[in-house]
């Protein structure tokens, strides 16, 4: 399989503390993409990371990406109670029939 | 206009029946994705559709059959269904399939959580 593995498959933290996923992957990638998905609900993007980059921000998310690793991590600053859902990365494969591939997930809790 | 709209959001139906999922974009997006999820896991791909082709069938069963009527729409036709089927359906557009490009980035509907009794 190419799914990638995320670690911490869970994580609780109180309100106001920062979080931090990891996510490991088996290929070369063209971009990693980090998802955020409410309890039952769809998937919404949060940040894509180029292959070429190391580092990127948005807001309270900051992205790292090891390509000699093959891993990459996402950390929320400051993390509020609407923070809590499940988080996946996704590789974009540099070979291959150009499907994005979810990783196993980060089911992420705050505490008020 | 960000939104992928899926109908309907619930539905129920027993393992002889046939019903169809829906999922409408209009943000112009050229590839359209079926997934499957289960409680507690990934999104597992099913198909993909590139500018209204079909590019990708991972291996589903012939009880599951897409189709993109135009650039705008998707549907799943669902029939005689197994109750390990049950589970939430997530449709999502993408500028292009584009492996790359950065226009891949997907953008999901809410999905239609399906139960097969």
């Amino acid at each position: 399989s190419q799914q990638g593995e995320e670690d911490p498959q869970a994580l609780s933290i109180q309100e106001g503390e920062n979080a931090t996923m990891n996510c490991s992957y088996k290929t070369s990638i063209n971009n990693l993409q980090w998802y955020r998905q409410n309890s039952g609900r769809g998937l919404v993007h949060l940040i894509l990371i180029r292959s070429n980059e190391r580092e990127k921000h948005s807001g309270r998310l900051r992205v790292t990406l090891d390509t000699s690793k093959k891993s990459s991590s996402l950390l929320i600053t400051a993390s509020r109670a609407a923070d809590t859902a499940s988080y996946f990365c996704a590789t974009d494969p540099n070979f291959g029939n150009e499907k994005l591939t979810f990783g196993t997930g980060t089911r992420l809790t705050i505490i008020p | 206009d960000t939104e992928v709209t899926q109908t309907p959001k619930h539905l129920v139906m027993g393992m002889t029946n046939k019903k169809s999922l829906k999922c409408e974009q209009h943000m112009g997006h050229r590839a359209m994705y079926w997934y499957k999820q289960k409680a507690k896991k990934p999104p597992e791909l099913m198909f993909v559709y590139s500018y209204e082709k079909l590019s990708i069938n991972e291996s589903v069963p012939s009880r599951f059959s897409p189709e993109c009527p135009n650039s705008s729409l998707l549907n799943l036709h669902l029939h005689a269904l197994q109750p390990e089927d049950s589970a939430l359906y997530l449709c999502a557009s993408s500028q292009e399939r584009g492996a790359g490009t950065g226009k891949n980035i997907q953008y999901f509907g809410a999905g239609t959580r399906l139960s097969v009794l």
